[in-house]
């Protein structure tokens, strides 16, 4: 099952436009980590944040977390042609190191 | 440091037969995590593996299983494939600190199954 939900399924954007994109989930988490997936290979952590954190940067990403809505967002600045991949929200569950992956979201960044 | 890796990258097999997948880990990772990924139902856990004991296991049939070796390596196996077992099998490693982790993915195996 999944644990959470991503909007949109597909994003399309010009080079140099930000992207967000959106992510909900059910149970309480402790922290929730962004990964991007490049067409059928393996995925590339991005970015994680904590539970006790409201919004964390990495280069031309941003992060933020409500955990009183459970939902978090990625914002994308100045996309390149590159980023276009599918992005994955994921939160841990359970006692062991099990990830909950979203549905994912497609970006297409058009050059 | 070297990448997860995962081999082989591509299988093909046959309705019945059973395949075996193996994960090498980034050294000094002791956990490995693997996952199915299908279009149908995106990324699933399938088990988890720490210090060559099974942590934890997902929503799937006894014929999916796994064992690590002491050099942190893993492999999966599937047994009696089906034709919905083709899918993107990824495995990931950790180094746990604490209780909040990233686990770093390899290039993934796909199989088909036919």
């Amino acid at each position: 099952s999944q644990q959470g939900e991503e909007d949109p399924q597909a994003l399309s954007i010009q080079e140099g436009e930000n992207a967000t994109m959106n992510c909900s989930y059910k149970t309480s988490i402790n922290n929730l980590q962004w990964y991007r997936q490049n067409s059928g290979r393996g995925l590339v952590h991005l970015i994680l944040i904590r539970s006790n954190e409201r919004e964390k940067h990495s280069g031309r990403l941003r992060v933020t977390l409500d955990t009183s809505k459970k939902s978090s967002s990625l914002l994308i600045t100045a996309s390149r042609a590159a980023d276009t991949a599918s992005y994955f929200c994921a939160t841990p569950s359970g006692s062991a190191r099990q990830l909950t992956f979203g549905s994912g979201t497609q970006l297409t960044v058009l050059p | 440091k070297a990448g997860v890796t995962q081999t082989p990258r591509y299988l093909i097999k046959t309705r019945g037969q059973q395949v075996t997948l193996s994960c090498s880990p980034i050294s000094g990772h002791r956990s490995v995590s693997w996952y199915q990924q299908t279009p149908g139902q995106g990324l699933q856990f399938l088990f988890e593996y720490f210090s060559e004991t099974q942590r934890n296991k997902g929503n799937f049939p006894g014929r999916f299983s796994g064992r690590q070796f002491s050099n942190s390596r893993s492999e999966m196996n599937v047994s009696t494939l089906e034709l919905g077992d083709s899918a993107l099998y990824l495995c990931a490693s950790s180094l746990v600190i604490g209780v909040s982790y990233e686990q770093y993915f390899g290039p993934g195996t796909r199989l088909t199954v036919t």
